[in-house]
């Protein structure tokens, strides 16, 4: 079964808004709303950001947040940051071969 | 507080097996399954397999079928990934993660598995 698909990289400048999108089909993301993000800085092991499409975890920073329509979620950062610069990937159940599958990953800049 | 705890790095020849422990704690073990995770140098994530806890069901990539092998110990804790007939492309960070709410919550800190004649 094929990754995801993440745009290979966004930027963006501190205080501005980006979106990393995540495209599957409608056995995946498409079809459910078991869709989620995380955060990979270099060398670190990933942290969870969003659950559930656009739930955040206990202590995420409000300034994460998720949404979806059809076969595409996405990930919204607002207010960017320096230290939101890194590695983000989507995730998603897939119900048809009760797996997961995650994104290519997406190298957010901060300029 | 929620800690995964995983096995030390690794270095192994083509067709050798590995096997990789990772250790939980601060919660109970048998409420949540177990994802297994891997990242090739300068990779993306790819999903290899998850287990049951409180059952022992597993079900594996279809990729890592007939190499993967998962289990887990319900006295320590501690659950295992063992890979066989290993590959240099094989050669990546792996990692636990503990699943709850179709989501990977909790990462271990990664272990380093190295193929390499």
């Amino acid at each position: 079964q094929s990754a995801l698909t993440q745009p290979a990289s966004v930027s963006g400048s501190p205080g501005q808004s980006i979106t990393i999108s995540c495209t599957g089909i409608s056995s995946d993301v498409g079809g459910h709303t078991y869709v989620s993000w995380y955060q990979q800085h270099p060398g670190k092991a990933p942290k969870f950001l969003i659950y559930d499409v656009g739930n955040r975890p206990s202590g995420v920073s409000n300034r994460f947040s998720g949404s979806k329509s059809g076969n595409t979620a996405s990930l919204i950062i607002s207010g960017l940051q320096a230290e939101d610069e890194g590695d983000y990937y989507c995730g998603s159940y897939t119900s048809n071969t009760f797996s997961w599958l995650f994104g290519g990953g997406t190298k957010l800049t901060v300029l | 507080q929620v800690q995964l705890v995983q096995s030390g790095t690794e270095v192994k020849k083509p067709g050798a097996s590995v096997k990789v422990s990772c250790k939980a704690s601060g919660y109970t073990f048998t409420s949540y399954g177990i994802g297994w995770v891997r990242q090739a140098p300068g990779q993306g994530l790819e999903w290899m397999g998850w287990i049951s806890t409180s059952s022992g069901y597993t079900n594996y990539a279809q990729k890592l079928q007939g190499r993967l092998t998962m289990t887990t110990d319900r006295f320590t804790n501690t659950a295992y990934m063992d890979l066989k007939n290993l590959r240099s492309e094989d050669t990546a960070m792996y990692y636990c993660a503990r699943e709850g709410s179709w989501s990977f919550e909790y990462w271990g800190q990664g272990t380093l598995v190295t193929v390499s004649s």
